[in-house]
Formats: C-alpha cells, structure tokens, sequence
C-alpha cells in the first residue's frame, strides 16, 4: 500500500513563526503535491513537484514556500505564520505515469494564533 | 479560468436511497476527471475518468463522464451510513496538477 506520512496531525503556532510541515512517500513517487483545505473553498493547490529539487507555483503560493531535498521528502514552509494560514494542510504523491492517481496523508491542521 | 463546480454542495438522505452527485467543468487542456471520497482526513480515489459514456463502476458506486456537455456523475446506490463523507470531484488538466471542486458533502442517516 502508499503511504504518505506527514509529520504532525495538529500544530498551533504563533504568528510571525516560521513553521515546516512535512511529508515522507515510500513508493518512489515522482509527483508531490501540497494543497490547503477550507470549508466552502474545497482543496487549493499551494505548490507542487515533479522531480528533486524541483517545485512549481500552483495556485495559491503567496506565503508559502517548498524543499524537495530527496524524493520521498516534500516540505511546505510558511516563513512568517499569519491567522490566515489556518488551515488543514494536505500532502499528496502520484507516479509520474498515472499522475492524477494521486495518494493523499492524513492532513495537518495548523492553527496560527 | 479553468473551473469545477459540484452540486449539490450537501445533501442528507436516509439509509437505502440512492443519491446522484454532479460535477461539471470548464477547463483547458482537460486529460481525466476523478472522484474521490474523503471520510475523516485523507481523500481516498474512488474512480478516474477518460472517456465519455463508459460507465466505471466499484461495488455500490458508479460513475461516468460526457466530454461533449462536460460533466460526471457519481451514483451510489442502497447508502449506508459509511457512505457519509465529503466527496470529492477533480479534473486534471496538462501537466501534473488536479483541479478540484468544492465537494459535496453527504450525510446518510439510520
């Protein structure tokens, strides 16, 4: 089975923190992907990647940024928290071939306060 | 602007009816639309769709694409109270990126 971790289920931060959510796949996927989820807005594609090292904006990347160090690793970076920012975070991966089979963590919900 | 929109956004029905959920699009480049069902956290793939008028379908659940008037249904049929989620409809366009809509979330009660 895929699986996709991502490191903490909840998180309350302070604004102004910098803050790192992070999400490890085991199944060499190529593709990852970092959405954010709010009621009535449905999922919102902040920023995704294709391969190391590389990263593409999606459509909500203002105050947001990404590593991809190693494939299995993709990491959202929120470099200075703001109230809204709070949100539930998801981590998705797929393989390069059957892209939109994308596979998804169970979710960071970040409260910034 | 490419846009997917679902409809109804909630629904309650009781246990045993059959429930049709929509989604519709306007989208360049269009390659596949999925659906997907989210019960707590994390979305899980229900189905993904290519080609028009083939009808996908897994257990009580099916669905089916009509690229001529851009839209899918999901259908599930005899709901159970699992049934209850929020379920998702994504379009994915050229290159790696989904395109979801807001979801509808369905309560099926006893």
């Amino acid at each position: 089975d895929v699986k996709v971790t991502q490191s903490s289920r909840y998180l309350v931060k302070r604004t102004g923190e910098k803050v790192f959510l992070e999400c490890v796949q085991d199944m060499d996927h190529e593709n990852m992907f970092w959405y954010r989820q709010d009621p009535g807005l449905g999922l919102r594609l902040i920023y995704f990647s294709y391969d190391v090292k590389m990263k593409e904006k999606g459509d909500i990347p203002e105050g947001y940024s990404v590593s991809r160090e190693k494939k299995e690793r993709f990491s959202l970076i929120l470099e200075s928290a703001s109230t809204n920012q709070t949100s539930m975070y998801l981590c998705a991966s797929s393989h390069s071939v059957r892209v939109a089979e994308a596979f998804f963590g169970q979710g960071t919900r970040l409260t910034v306060v | 602007e490419d846009k997917v929109v679902q409809s109804p956004l909630s629904l309650v029905v009781h246990e045993g009816d059959t429930v049709t959920l929509n989604c519709s699009y306007e989208v360049t480049n269009f390659r596949s639309l999925l659906w997907y069902k989210q019960e707590k956290k994390a979305p899980t793939f229900l189905f993904m769709l290519t080609s028009s008028g083939i009808e996908k379908k897994s257990g009580r659940l099916s669905s089916i694409l009509d690229k001529k008037e851009l839209f899918s249904i999901l259908n599930i049929t005899a709901t159970q109270t699992g049934d209850s989620a929020i379920y998702l409809c994504a379009v994915e366009l050229s290159g790696y990126a989904l395109n979801f809509g807001k979801g509808t979330s369905l309560l099926v009660t006893p």
